[in-house]
């Protein structure tokens, strides 16, 4: 199975502040097809996993902008730019590439 | 608009055999393959399987023994069916699909609904 290994963040963040989310797959998750098979999801409190961005670093409909993924074949980075209050919650990245497809463990956001 | 809803029993007891079952709207079975991710309390979540829009599945094969997925195109639900449950099987059960037909892109979710394993 493609392990996946979320870094951890130096809560709380300043509002306003940037913060960027780790994470590292045991295996390429770039295929045939040129495309990495990552995704990134926000849950909050409470609620369902809200998809992030997939493809990498293709944003989901809706999703602010703020929000930027980008990284190699095995290393990804998720990017907030000035958080804000409803962007804490716990961030998860999920490979796709294979079965079983696997989720990261989790990094907490926290704002101040 | 696409929405998810799962449904079963909030109490199963040790050894016996988990029924849920998600109802979907605003889309064809026949088009979107659906999964099905449970999430223990604090944890993060995990995939547990799929019906493809054919009515071919795929499982995590640490589940595999134990997991059936089916589905009712006419009544819009998919099933999941998992025997001899323990207490490790705890936990908030969605059903989600992806953006597109063949995707794992998972834009849409259930709510979820928790299961707990006690006797």
């Amino acid at each position: 199975d493609i392990v996946m290994t979320q870094g951890v963040l130096p809560n709380p963040v300043p509002s306003g502040e940037s913060a960027s989310i780790t994470c590292r797959s045991s295996k390429s998750l770039v295929y045939k097809d040129g495309k990495t098979y990552l995704n990134w999801f926000l849950q909050r409190p409470g609620q369902s996993p809200q998809l992030l961005t997939y493809w990498m670093s293709t944003r989901a409909s809706g999703v602010s902008d703020r929000f930027s993924g980008s990284g190699s074949g095995t290393y990804f980075t998720l990017k907030i730019s000035r958080v804000r209050a409803e962007d804490a919650g716990v961030y998860y990245c999920q490979q796709v590439r294979e079965y079983p497809l696997t989720f990261g463990s989790g990094t907490k956001l926290e704002i101040k | 608009q696409v929405q998810l809803k799962e449904s079963g029993p909030g109490l199963v007891q040790p050894s016996e055999t988990l029924s849920l079952t998600c109802t979907v709207s605003g889309f064809s079975l026949t088009s979107y393959s659906v999964s099905w991710v449970r999430q223990p309390s604090g944890k993060g979540p995990e995939w547990m399987g799929r019906m493809w829009y054919d009515g071919d599945t795929a499982y995590n094969s640490a589940l595999k023994s134990r997991l059936s997925i089916s589905r009712d195109t006419s009544k819009n639900q998919v099933f999941l069916k998992m025997n001899s449950l323990q207490t490790d099987d705890t936990g908030t059960y969605y059903c989600t699909r992806g953006l597109l037909g063949t995707g794992s892109q998972f834009a849409y979710w259930g709510q979820g609904t928790l299961v707990t394993v006690s006797s």
